[in-house]
């Protein structure tokens, strides 16, 4: 069966500084995409980054980038220049590659940003 | 471009009764996925469809079912409700099966 762990159930950082959450995925399959979402009080689920496990170069988006180790099957998310408004939870995800793209979600980390 | 929509945003029923979830996918999506998330939780994958078909289904009781229409909109049934219904229901449509999922705001079911 497919996993995803998140081991860290929650995280701090101070307004400015730089944090990183892990997340860790078990899969058979050698083409695949990792995702990491975050949802804030509001509920939305808002798409953060995406990795394409074909490609060896690491994904960014403004902020945000992953550290992702295909060989070690770890897919970690690092938040730079931390915002009030980063706070919320995240989650990262993977879907199987079959006719469904079903995700599987890990439990999540809580993020506070504090002044 | 509208992103996802779901409605109602909240909704309260008590044990026995039957539910239907609403949600509209983003335009240029053909595939709609539901998930459920209890209280903590990461979302659980209910079940996915593409172009009208059920295409794909998680560990949920038949009691779950859903339809989806000629333009890609989506509903979610829910019969003979339990407590452990209780949750966020969350819908995300993708442009195919296997593309991003972009998720709406998600419904709030509480079941007394």
């Amino acid at each position: 069966a497919q996993t995803v762990t998140q081991s860290q159930p929650e995280m701090s950082v101070q307004e400015a500084e730089t944090v990183t959450l892990s997340c860790t995925y078990d899969t058979s399959e050698s083409d695949y995409y990792l995702f990491w979402y975050k949802q804030p009080p509001s509920r939305q689920m808002i798409l953060v980054i995406r990795q394409e496990a074909y490609k060896q170069q690491n994904a960014t988006e403004n902020r945000f980038s992953v550290n992702f180790q295909k060989a070690a099957k770890s897919f970690s998310l690092k938040i730079s220049d931390s915002q009030l408004g980063d706070a919320a939870m995240y989650f990262c995800a993977y879907p199987n590659t079959g006719t469904a793209s079903k995700l599987t979600f890990g439990t999540g980390t809580r993020l506070q940003v504090t002044l | 471009e509208t992103g996802v929509t779901q409605s109602p945003t909240h909704l309260i029923k008590t044990r026995g009764q039957q539910v239907t979830l609403r949600c509209s996918s983003q335009s240029g999506h053909n595939t709609v996925s539901w998930y459920q998330q209890a209280l903590g939780q990461g979302p659980q994958f209910i079940f996915q469809y593409y172009r009208e078909e059920e295409n794909g289904r998680g560990n949920f009781p038949p009691r779950f079912s859903g339809l989806q229409f000629p333009n890609y909109s989506s509903e979610l049934n829910v019969n003979a409700l339990e407590l452990d219904d209780s949750a966020l229901y969350l819908c995300a449509s993708s442009r195919t099966q296997r593309d991003t999922q972009y998720f709406g705001p998600g419904t709030r079911l509480t079941v007394l």
